[in-house]
């Protein structure tokens, strides 16, 4: 299973919005509704932010949204904050059972 | 609270094993897949397996089938992983991590992580 493809870096300045696409196969991203994406701060572990594609989880800023379209799942981030800057991953469940992540998404505020 | 607390890292030998484990509090243990993630240094996030509630469904990512095992024990509330045959390539940060609500879905709690370390 090939890792589904991120942009490796996305940067924008304080309060701007932005947005990462994470681009599968009809196997993965575009064939089922269980994208999810994970915020991940050096040295820390990994954390859920979006899940089934639009959904946040309880206590996630209402910042951070997903979507979907075809093969390709995006994150956006509206109204950039600094404690934004972190690695963004993306993930998949795929027709074989199992999950595939993206390639990850490097944040970065002016 | 909820919590994921992984144990069982070190330095071993390529071709030696290592059992992994990851102990689970604060939420029905039983009721929910559990999966094991890697991240090799400096790299990003590759998923490895996924255990059923139950123990009966056990899926693998490619590179490590026929070398690792994952299994649970729900009476400990314990999820472990048997890492043999290891690789130089295995060498990574290891975290389990809870299903939000099915085998395959979405990870919504994360344990620390314990290092692998695979080096002559």
């Amino acid at each position: 299973q090939s890792a589904l493809t991120q942009p490796a870096s996305v940067s924008g300045s304080p309060g701007q919005s932005i947005t990462i696409s994470c681009t599968g196969t009809t196997s993965d991203v575009g064939g089922y509704n269980y994208v999810s994406w994970y915020q991940q701060h050096p040295g820390k572990a990994p954390k859920l932010m979006i899940y089934d594609v639009a959904n946040r989880p309880s206590g996630v800023s209402t910042r951070f949204s997903g979507s979907k379209s075809g093969n390709t799942a995006s994150l956006t981030i509206s109204g950039l904050q600094a404690e934004d800057e972190a690695d963004y991953y993306c993930s998949s469940y795929t027709d074989s059972n199992t999950s595939v992540f993206g390639t990850g998404t490097k944040v970065t505020v002016l | 609270q909820v919590q994921l607390v992984e144990s069982g890292g070190g330095v071993v030998q390529p071709g030696r094993s290592l059992r992994l484990s990851c102990a689970a509090s604060g939420f029905s243990f039983s009721s929910y897949g559990m999966h094991w993630v890697r991240q090799a240094p400096g790299k990003g996030l590759e998923w490895v397996a996924v255990v059923s509630y139950d123990g009966s469904n056990k899926y693998f990512e490619d590179s490590v089938k026929g070398r690792f095992a994952i299994s649970r024990d729900n009476s400990r509330n314990t999820l472990y992983l048997q890492l043999n045959n290891l690789r130089v390539e295995d060498t990574a940060v290891y975290y389990c991590a809870k299903d939000t609500r099915g085998l395959v879905t979405a990870f919504d709690v994360w344990g620390q992580g314990t290092m692998v370390t695979v080096s002559s």
